[in-house]
């Protein structure tokens, strides 16, 4: 089966740094994604992962532990405009090599 | 990357009607997937429509409610039938992009109100 947990909500303060967890139980890993979901618009992608270690993209970073089941992604400098729910995806091994999608977490920006 | 048109954008339906929704990429895709979102939740698959053969459907989701075409590699549609108020949410279709990663592009999706 497939689980894939992050917290619910997150809160921070604009120029602050944020780190959102996502932990995963699945029966097949090809890689690890992060969406980030603005309120009435579709994900778009933010990093991949599919080696241990962090990848760095400009002020948002990810880190994958596959022997841990773990992933978290870190914002930082965070803007007003970062605040939207983010979304940790596993894509399976199988045939179609599909991507799962973890419960999200609502991330608020306050000045 | 990819660009993935699809509509219709929202749409508001009675009960026991159906409503088929449309997908178009600008480029040819093996394999097209199927999301729904209901209201503050993540995004479930319904199912993956690979080109010239039936959909597969995931665990919860049946041909009958949910039927899939897939006539070329670069289109796709998803029906809704016999609705009912559950079936209110957004509904989402993406392909790969093609490169290392593989990452999902997302269509702008269906906002789907059933009254």
């Amino acid at each position: 089966g497939q689980n894939i947990d992050q917290p619910t909500e997150m809160t921070a303060t604009e120029g602050a740094i944020v780190q959102i967890n996502c932990t995963y139980q699945t029966s097949g890993f090809n890689g690890l994604f992060w969406y980030q979901q603005h309120a009435g618009e579709a994900p778009t992608f933010l990093s991949y992962n599919v080696l241990d270690g962090l990848e760095e993209k400009g002020r948002f970073s990810s880190f994958l532990s596959r022997s841990k089941g773990y992933s978290y992604l870190l914002l930082k400098e965070l803007q007003m405009k970062d605040s939207a729910s983010y979304l940790c995806a596993v894509r399976d091994d199988t045939g179609f090599q599909k991507l799962v999608f973890g419960t999200g977490t609502r991330l608020l920006v306050s000045p | 990357s990819a660009v993935i048109s699809q509509k219709p954008s929202r749409d508001i339906c009675q009960r026991g009607t159906s409503l088929t929704i449309q997908c178009q990429v600008d480029s040819q895709v093996t394999m097209m997937f199927w999301y729904r979102q209901q209201p503050g939740q993540s995004l479930t698959l319904i199912a993956t429509a690979n080109q010239g053969s039936e959909a597969t459907y995931e665990s919860g989701f049946v041909i009958d409610k949910f039927p899939i075409s897939r006539p070329n590699l670069t289109f796709s549609t998803l029906t809704v039938s016999n609705m009912s108020p559950e079936d209110s949410s957004i509904y989402l279709c993406s392909v790969e992009g093609g490169d290392a990663d593989e990452k999902l592009f997302f269509g702008s999706g269906t906002q789907l109100s059933v009254l």
